[in-house]
């Protein structure tokens, strides 16, 4: 069951671009990445996901270099709405582990 | 996610009661999962569920139990609750492959707050 090493907290000005890095060193082979947002007394969202390189979407960028040991989640110009805690994932459907997340803090 | 529903949403019971969190959804998928977080805590898997005929323990299976009664209903039962299972519980669906959700995209419901004294 493969595990994920992240920040216990970040803090942020609101506008700025926050990226969030995550360690994965015995990711497997057919492991997906997966980032989710939790917002306090809601179930997780889903943001974004990727096996490798870059992936984009509306809401975030997902960069995972080559030997998929790490991953990194970028949030541009946030807002105090972005205040929330974010989960990175590794694994299949059916074993993903959420750990304890990032709790980010976006300041006026 | 409104598409899956939880009931109760709060609920106080007392040690040793047996207590029952139901969970429904309408998005047509087979996978479903249950999850407890504590107070500052991730969330930890309970159980989940391939399909109706597929059950499956989670890290935290201890104390729990559960019951798919159809596609879109999964309970989660404490035969007889204690303090420490105070906490929040949420159900979730996925379908990995679907062609409208990514592989490990699971979907929420909106938590159940269990408090056991």
């Amino acid at each position: 069951l493969a595990k994920t090493t992240q920040p216990i907290s970040m803090d942020s000005y609101e506008g700025q671009e926050v990226n969030i890095t995550c360690s994965h060193n015995n990711i497997a082979t057919n492991d997906y990445i997966t980032w989710y947002q939790q917002f306090p007394s809601q179930g997780p969202r889903f943001i974004i996901q990727g096996y490798k390189t870059k992936v984009t979407n509306e809401v975030a960028s997902l960069f995972i270099p080559a030997d998929r040991k790490s991953s990194t989640l970028s949030l541009p110009r946030v807002s105090l709405s972005d205040t929330a805690v974010y989960y990175c994932l590794v694994g299949g459907a059916n074993n993903l582990f959420f750990g304890t997340g990032t709790r980010l803090t976006v300041i006026p | 996610d409104a598409d899956v529903t939880q009931t109760p949403r709060n609920r106080i019971t007392k040690t040793g009661k047996r207590i029952m969190l139901e969970c429904s959804q309408t998005k047509g998928h087979d996978r479903m999962y249950w999850y407890r977080q504590d107070p500052g805590l991730g969330l930890r898997l309970i159980y989940y569920s391939f399909d109706v005929k597929d059950i499956n323990k989670g890290e935290i299976s201890d104390g729990y139990s559960v019951s798919r009664q159809a596609q879109a209903k999964f309970s989660l039962s404490l035969e007889s609750a204690i303090p420490n299972q105070t906490a929040l519980y949420f159900c979730a669906t996925s379908d990995p492959g679907g062609g409208q959700s990514s592989y490990n995209e699971q979907f929420f419901g909106p938590g159940t707050r269990l408090t056991v004294l």
